[in-house]
């Protein structure tokens, strides 16, 4: 079993759709939780940053976190089809070097 | 937000050629970049943890003198492949972490390496 599992997708949504995006981890001692959004042929672009559990919100953007759960999600609201990319999720322990483990990403196509 | 700036964006060499790709941290400092590599469809592989004026780290299976890392400064990484083959060909990837922040990590826009 991967450290950090998500669906690849792709996930095709219309446009004005609510898009939830989500990865499971295994490793209890993840502190830190990032979002990342990839658009094809470039570098992923940091979206979310949370520590531990609880919601945040950004713009349309809302980052959850289940630490009881091991489960992480990623909401969009009102999606737009310039939010197609792969989305990434990455995760840091507490203590240690700070290596992100990352999710393979999922894809996600918004069509207008 | 935090810039990290890569360079060259493409490149197209011949078998057998070595390459340099430059890493910039822009707007802050960055103790530490990450070099990663990914194939089409397929999430980021670390390949190495580059601390600035020490010797960098290699995950398990990355051969450190074919990819070449020297962190001379705060705001500068390259990444060297070394004797480049058509199955080195892929899209590279330098991240940040910023000094002051600590544990976010802001990556460039990448690099794609056709090795003919």
């Amino acid at each position: 079993q991967k450290e950090v599992e998500q669906d690849p997708g792709p996930l095709s949504v219309p446009e004005g759709a609510i898009v939830s995006l989500n990865c499971t981890y295994s490793n209890s001692a993840f502190q830190y939780f990032m979002w990342y959004r990839q658009y094809s042929r470039k570098g992923p672009e940091l979206l979310m940053y949370t520590y531990s559990s609880g919601n945040k919100e950004d713009g349309r953007f809302t980052a959850q976190v289940d630490k009881s759960s091991k489960y992480i999600s990623l909401f969009i609201r009102d999606s737009q089809p310039s939010d197609s990319a792969t989305y990434l999720c990455a995760m840091i322990p507490s203590g240690g070097s700070y290596i992100p483990t990352f999710g393979r990403g999922t894809s996600l196509i918004v069509h207008p | 937000g935090a810039v990290v700036s890569q360079h060259p964006s493409w490149v197209i060499c011949k078998s057998g050629t070595s390459v340099k790709i430059e890493c910039r941290s822009l707007d802050f400092q960055a103790t530490t970049m990450f070099w990663y590599r990914q194939f089409p469809k397929q999430s980021l592989m670390l390949m190495a943890t580059s601390n600035e004026g020490s010797k960098a780290t290699y995950e398990q299976g990355v051969e450190k003198d074919k990819f070449l890392i020297n962190h001379a400064s705060l705001t500068l990484s390259t990444l060297t492949v070394t004797s480049a083959h058509p199955e080195d060909s892929s899209f590279y990837i330098c991240s940040a972490r910023d000094r002051g922040t600590g544990r976010t990590q802001y990556f460039g826009p990448g690099t794609r390496l056709l090795v003919l």
